[in-house]
């Protein structure tokens, strides 16, 4: 099956901080995500961007699909950005996710 | 918030006993999925709906069951618990496009 691949596993940045997050699938998707796992285990959508560049506030995601690769982007890091950050593909006429295994951002205040 | 219920939220249970989990939707979607999150592994797929009575199997799929009588409830089923089967189970909705989540149930199985 498809391979999803996130980079860095672990992040730990100040308060104020940009970050950016990777995540690199094996074969070609229809869909990709991305969510945030809060402290109290909540799965948060953020992004759903097959391809292309979303901005939402202080984040924001490009997917460079022919690459096979998704970028999301935290500019100005607060402390309610720490968590778990998941990018999950579902690949053509196949209406499954398959997760990475995340990154763990914690920002110190 | 996409309307998702789980219940019951925190479940803790001996091994060889039976154990149903319960989503129910308010938003009609067609596809429910049911996941389970352990550290190491994100999210796996156990089992998912395509429609009234119509179920597959996910990634880790034994030693669990699935049924979907109606639109909006997806039950999960183990048939008799085991201890690796400790984990925090999420159900979503969604198909042809995003998924949604629940809010998860942590069962411990001791």
């Amino acid at each position: 099956g498809i391979q999803v691949e996130q980079s860095p596993p672990d992040l730990i940045l100040q308060e104020g901080a940009n970050s950016t997050l990777r995540c690199n699938f094996s074969d070609s998707v229809n869909n990709l995500q991305w969510f945030h796992q809060n402290p109290w285990g909540q799965l948060i959508n953020l992004f759903y961007i097959p391809s292309g560049t979303k901005q939402n506030g202080r984040l924001s995601a490009t997917t460079v699909a022919t690459e096979r690769y998704s970028l999301l982007y935290i500019s100005s890091s607060q402390t309610t950005d720490s968590g778990v950050y998941f990018c999950a593909v579902e690949q053509f006429g196949n209406e499954k996710l398959t997760f990475g295994t995340g990154t763990r951002l914690t920002i110190i205040p | 918030d996409a309307g998702i219920t789980q219940s019951p939220r925190h479940k803790v249970t001996e091994t060889g006993t039976p154990v149903t989990l319960r989503c129910h939707q308010t938003e009609n979607h067609r596809y429910m999925y049911w996941y389970r999150q352990d550290p190491g592994h994100g999210l796996r797929l156990i089992h998912y709906s395509y429609g009234v009575k119509d179920t597959d199997k996910g990634e880790v799929s034994d030693g669990y069951s699935v049924s979907r009588s109606k639109t909006e409830d997806f039950l999960l089923t183990l048939e008799s618990a085991t201890s690796s089967q400790t984990s925090v189970y999420f159900c979503a909705i969604g198909g042809g496009g995003e998924q949604y989540f629940g809010p998860g149930t942590r069962l411990t199985v001791t």
